[in-house]
């Protein structure tokens, strides 16, 4: 069974802060997804990362996929209030399709 | 463009009742997912249509789940009878193109489904 983890699992950061949250699993994925949720809302998609040590730039955010694609990282810089939300990773299973296996996600909070 | 609604948004009903979730793909979307997120545990995949046929249906907990998709359009998610352990809540996503994580999937507001 495939398992993502997510760390921390909550974050409450003050305005213009940096960080970094982290996925990690045991198991090689084929490709790694961020999304985004607020509340009431669905995932939205961030970024997909498909090659081991790709990094990929989303303005302040900064995506990177582990060598042995097995881990990736979110690091956002200069954090703002809009930044707030459920930040979910997942990784794609290769069966006849990419079947999507979702980490618990990290909760961060950024304050004005 | 529309994107993926579901209705209802919310729903509460008594263990044993049943209760049937909408979803509204985006226009032209063949590929449909229903995913369910319970208290305090990960989004988990259910099921995946392309058009009206079941692509995968390995994530669907037991047989008091069904799930249909007549003529490749909308998608209804019936609980019966529901039990406390099926409240959480269900998204639903949709695709244009075969595929999970190559291509974007969009994902509904979710049913936030209450049994109690």
């Amino acid at each position: 069974t495939q398992l993502l983890e997510q760390s921390p699992q909550f974050l409450s950061i003050q305005e213009g802060e940096n960080l970094t949250v982290y996925c990690n699993s045991s198991s090689v994925f084929s490709s790694l997804q961020w999304y985004r949720q607020e509340p009431g809302e669905g995932p939205v998609l961030l970024v997909t990362v498909v090659t081991g040590g790709e990094v990929k730039k989303l303005k302040r955010l900064t995506f990177q996929f582990g060598d042995a694609r097995k881990d990736s990282s979110l690091h956002i810089t200069a954090a703002q209030p809009g930044d707030t939300g459920l930040y979910l990773c997942a990784g794609a299973v290769k069966t006849s399709y990419d079947k999507v296996i979702f980490g618990p996600g990290t909760s961060l909070s950024v304050i004005p | 463009e529309a994107g993926v609604t579901q209705f209802p948004s919310h729903s509460v009903i008594e263990k044993g009742q049943t209760v049937t979730l909408r979803c509204d793909p985006i226009s032209g979307h063949d590929n449909l997912y229903w995913y369910r997120r319970v208290m305090g545990k990960e989004i988990k995949f259910l099921l995946h249509f392309v058009k009206e046929s079941k692509q995968d249906e390995s994530g669907m907990p037991n047989n008091r789940f069904l799930a249909e998709r007549t003529g490749g359009t909308y998608s209804t998610l019936k609980v019966q009878p529901a039990e406390l352990e099926d409240s959480g809540v269900y998204f639903c996503a949709s695709s244009q193109l075969p595929g999970g994580i190559t291509d974007t999937q969009y994902f509904g507001p979710g049913t936030r489904l209450t049994v109690l």
